[in-house]
């Protein structure tokens, strides 16, 4: 049973534009949401989260949005740029652990 | 280098062997995390300690898995007589306090043949 799905595999941006990834959950008990970015052979990096009394949180060209009714989250990258080519991972708590969508490759091109 | 340090970095081991693998946390992280991840999949939850104290294990952490941290500081992961389904990366990750965001090592790939 998949509680955090990612639907895209893969996104293809040009660079200076903007980067939406999506994520839902269906677990209405999630109440702290997480955004990681990972390259290959290293461990996922932490970007941004989110907490269940925001719908917004922005950081730098970062921001999340969470839309508690539809159980579905996204990230927004303004302005895409080539060195954020990774794959996202969404990720979702309601205790004591994260669990992980399947992620999104996301490819930014000149 | 105070960051999550995961190792070793790659082990390749034949079918049937034990194999361990260590992660050294954050040093003020009481909470240490062991996930694994296969291709086209994103890491998937294994086990966790508070200090030395297991606190949940997954279904997916089969009775050839095991995984201890004796003294509140690192930790390691043992799996006894591997099979090619256990290959995969092996991350460890860490925290202070709940609904924290996890810190993560740099993980061991691992290759059963």
């Amino acid at each position: 049973d998949q509680q955090v799905k990612q639907n895209s595999p893969s996104l293809s941006v040009q660079e200076g534009r903007i980067s939406i990834l999506n994520c839902d959950y269906t677990n209405s008990m999630f109440d702290y949401f997480l955004w990681y970015k990972k390259y290959p052979a290293e461990g996922p990096t932490f970007l941004i989260s989110i907490s269940s009394i925001k719908d917004k949180n922005e950081d730098g060209r970062f921001t999340v949005f969470l839309n508690k009714s539809a159980k579905h989250l996204s990230l927004h990258i303004v302005p895409s740029q080539p060195g954020d080519s990774a794959v996202y991972f969404c990720a979702a708590s309601n205790t004591d652990k994260l669990i992980f969508g399947t992620g999104t490759r996301l490819q930014v091109f000149p | 280098d105070t960051g999550v340090s995961q190792d070793p970095r790659h082990k390749i081991t034949k079918r049937g062997q034990n194999v361990t693998f260590r992660c050294d946390p954050i040093s003020e992280h009481n909470r240490l995390y062991w996930y694994r991840q296969t291709l086209g999949q994103g890491p998937e939850f294994l086990t966790y300690f508070q200090n030395e104290a297991q606190l949940e294990k997954s279904r997916l952490l089969s009775d050839r898995f095991s995984a201890e941290r004796p003294k509140g500081s690192f930790s390691t992961l043992e799996i006894q007589r591997t099979e090619q389904g256990d290959s995969a990366m092996y991350l460890c990750a860490t925290n202070i306090e709940l609904n924290e965001k996890l810190f993560f090592g740099s993980g061991t790939q691992l290759s059963v043949l």
